[in-house]
């Protein structure tokens, strides 16, 4: 199987801009998960669409936002770009058949967003 | 906020040596596991180990868990010049639709 693509791997930004990122998850997983990761903050929890619908959402502001397709793909979208949201930007999917409401998470390879 | 904690920060060996981290955790967890990071990719699922479980294997891995003292360890045995990476733990806190927390992370460098 075909492990879980992003797209694209680096965007380079300018303060105030509006950025769209893509995850396609590993085909069969409904799950998909974003995380924000930082040389500071580590990696740092987004949000979580399972079947379309936001499952979880982490302490960020409403800048960023995200969507998932009925195929599973997902996007995340950050408007009005700030400096401090340079980050590699990761999606996991997952198959939440464990009965554990987190599963293992299988992860892309990043986009890494810089934002001047 | 970051609910596990990786001791030690960074840690370099040999070639042959064991490794081993420790993670901390704050609450009561379902589930922990453990990730490796080559350098600015993706994280790469290691090993799951459930709270109701102390220890797991998994080739050179060791893992252990200690939900008394809310703190599990990774042994790598044998460590090779590849298992240079960081890695983490994550955990899963024992409340419904909450998602995985990660630490900050153990930078390993093997050297040959």
């Amino acid at each position: 199987k075909a492990g879980v693509t992003q797209t694209p791997r680096y965007l380079i930004k300018t303060r105030g801009q509006q950025v769209t990122l893509s995850c396609s998850p590993i085909s069969g997983h409904r799950s998909v998960s974003w995380y924000q990761q930082t040389p500071g903050q580590g990696l740092q929890f987004l949000f979580e669409y399972f079947s379309e619908t936001q499952r979880n959402k982490g302490n960020f502001p409403g800048r960023f936002s995200g969507r998932q397709f009925s195929n599973s793909r997902s996007e995340m979208n950050v408007s009005t770009l700030e400096l401090g949201d340079s980050a590699l930007y990761l999606c996991a999917s997952s198959l939440l058949t464990s009965g554990s409401s987190t599963d293992t998470q299988y992860f892309g390879p990043g986009t890494r967003l810089t934002v001047l | 906020s970051q609910q596990g904690e990786e001791d030690p920060q960074a840690l370099s060996i040999q070639e042959g040596e064991n490794a081993t981290m420790n993670c901390s955790y704050k609450t009561s967890i379902n589930n922990l596991q453990w990730y490796r990071q080559n350098s600015g990719r993706g994280l790469v699922h290691l090993i799951l180990i459930r709270s109701n479980e102390r220890e797991k294997h998994s080739g050179r891995l060791r893992v252990t868990l200690d939900t008394s003292k809310k703190s599990s360890s990774l042994l790598i045995t044998a460590s090779r010049a590849a298992d240079t990476a960081s890695y983490f733990c994550a955990t899963e806190p024992n409340q419904a639709g909450t998602a995985l927390i990660f630490g900050k992370g153990t930078t390993l460098s093997v050297s040959s």
